[in-house]
């Protein structure tokens, strides 16, 4: 069975400061990975994929995220975070292996980033 | 881009009684979602629907049901509601072999 850890529920940084949040992972076979990031009160808003090629992702909002095979991991990075980044962040993973029915993805519990100015 | 819409942003019903959640998208997706999220717990998989008329039950299934009669509407089906089935209920869209989900805005459901 996959599973996602997000080991921090909050994240909190100054304004200005490199952002990062951590996403580990567990899946058969080769992994899709994703980042999603929720506004208050809202539906969740793709930022970002890794599905092959280089293990730095670029995305929205200038996040990016780096996959590491070795470690299983696929942590979000802002190299200067703002106050508009505060948001609830959720790491996603499946296997890449297509199946007939379906194509689930699993869910880390989330991370609250809090940007204060 | 594809839209996926949620019936109702907020919710309120009586323990017991019969809810429908609707949710619809417009692109044509194959696949469709239902999540509940829970503070802590992140997202957990309700039930997903391949194909019209197709369902398969996801982790936490107990509670409801679904029904996928035409291929751009799910519908969540809570058969008798109870408060722990307060939460945000999440649906998502994607066509299949897809590399991700598009989401609604969510129902926040209160059971009282």
């Amino acid at each position: 069975a996959q599973s996602v850890a997000q080991p921090e529920d909050q994240v909190n940084v100054a304004e200005g400061n490199p952002l990062t949040v951590k996403c580990t992972y567990s899946v058969s076979g080769n992994p899709y990975l994703f980042w999603y990031v929720q506004y208050p009160n809202r539906g969740l808003q793709f930022l970002l994929k890794y599905i092959t090629g280089d293990n730095l992702v670029k995305g929205s909002y200038g996040f990016e995220a780096e996959f590491n095979k070795s470690q299983t991991s696929f942590h979000l990075k802002k190299p200067s975070a703002l106050v508009s980044d505060s948001a609830l962040y959720f790491c996603a993973v499946r296997p890449s292996m297509i199946k007939a029915a379906g194509n689930k993805l699993t869910f880390g519990g989330g991370t609250r980033v809090l940007v204060k100015p | 881009d594809v839209k996926v819409t949620q019936s109702s942003r907020y919710l309120v019903k009586r323990t017991g009684e019969k809810v429908f959640l609707e949710c619809v998208q417009d692109m044509d997706h194959e696949n469709m979602f239902w999540y509940r999220q829970d503070p802590g717990l992140g997202l957990r998989l309700i039930y997903f629907s391949y194909d019209v008329k197709m369902k398969e039950k996801g982790d936490i299934p107990e509670g409801y049901s679904v029904s996928r009669e035409k291929k751009e509407r799910f519908s969540l089906i809570l058969e008798s509601a109870s408060t722990n089935q307060t939460s945000m209920y999440l649906c998502a869209s994607s066509i299949a072999g897809a590399r991700g989900y598009t989401f609604g805005s969510g129902t926040r459901l209160t059971v009282v």
